[in-house]
């Protein structure tokens, strides 16, 4: 069974770093490409990062890059998005996402929350 | 960016009644379009990929359709697990985006 686990939610202070987790089982995760996408306390959803199966390819969101970098370790089926400079408005549950057909995103996470507050 | 808008924001069905959801995008996608089912407190689910390819699992009474810049999300016959927030999500190109969601609630 296909599962993906995030981890490393929780409250930071505005200006504070923070680094998620992603644990993935159940399928050749260096096979696959993900993503991060989060979503704030009742709004929509946001797509924030991407990266290829090897790593080599990263696209990021305007309103995270330069603050956010997203990372894989194969070896150890991980995803990480490490996050810096937070702000407020970062605010949000976190998914990671399984990339399948085109780049629709077909398993997803439970979602870990960072309350970003002083 | 390309802008994804959906319609209506909230959609009143009864039970086994027709839904009818909208995404327009602002320039083509050509079939580079996903939907997505998401229930109170519960993570996305992938309901529909390539704009009309159910993915796996997902029930007949799901259907999609479009191309270009007009995509439409059918549900047949809502049964009482159909309703939650919709979302259309464009992947053609980056970064992706996501439309505003559309509810789907008990009329």
């Amino acid at each position: 069974e296909v599962q993906v686990v995030e981890s490393g939610g929780g409250l930071v202070q505005p200006g504070g770093s923070l680094r998620l987790s992603c644990a993935a089982s159940g399928f050749p995760f260096s096979s696959y490409e993900m993503n991060w996408v989060r979503q704030a306390p009742g709004k929509g959803l946001e797509w924030l990062s991407y990266i290829s199966s090897s790593g080599s390819i990263i696209h990021y969101a305007d309103s995270v890059k330069g603050r956010f970098t997203i990372s894989r370790d194969n070896a150890k089926n991980s995803l990480y998005l490490q996050m810096n400079s937070l702000r407020a408005e970062d605010t949000a549950v976190y998914y990671c996402a399984k990339v399948g057909f085109g780049y629709s995103f077909d398993h997803w996470g439970q979602g870990t929350l960072v309350t970003v507050s002083s | 960016e390309i802008v994804m808008t959906q319609s209506p924001a909230t959609l009143s069905v009864s039970p086994g009644e027709r839904a009818t959801l909208s995404c327009r995008a602002s320039q083509s996608v050509n079939s580079n379009l996903a939907w997505y089912q998401q229930k109170p407190g519960q993570a996305p689910r992938l309901l529909i990929h390539g704009a009309s390819t159910r993915a796996t699992g997902i029930p007949v009474r799901f259907s999609g359709s479009g191309s270009g810049t007009e995509f439409t999300l059918t549900i047949s016959s809502l049964q009482s697990e159909d309703f939650a927030v919709y979302y259309c999500q464009q992947y053609h190109n980056w970064p992706q985006t996501f439309g505003q969601g559309t509810k789907v609630e008990i009329k």
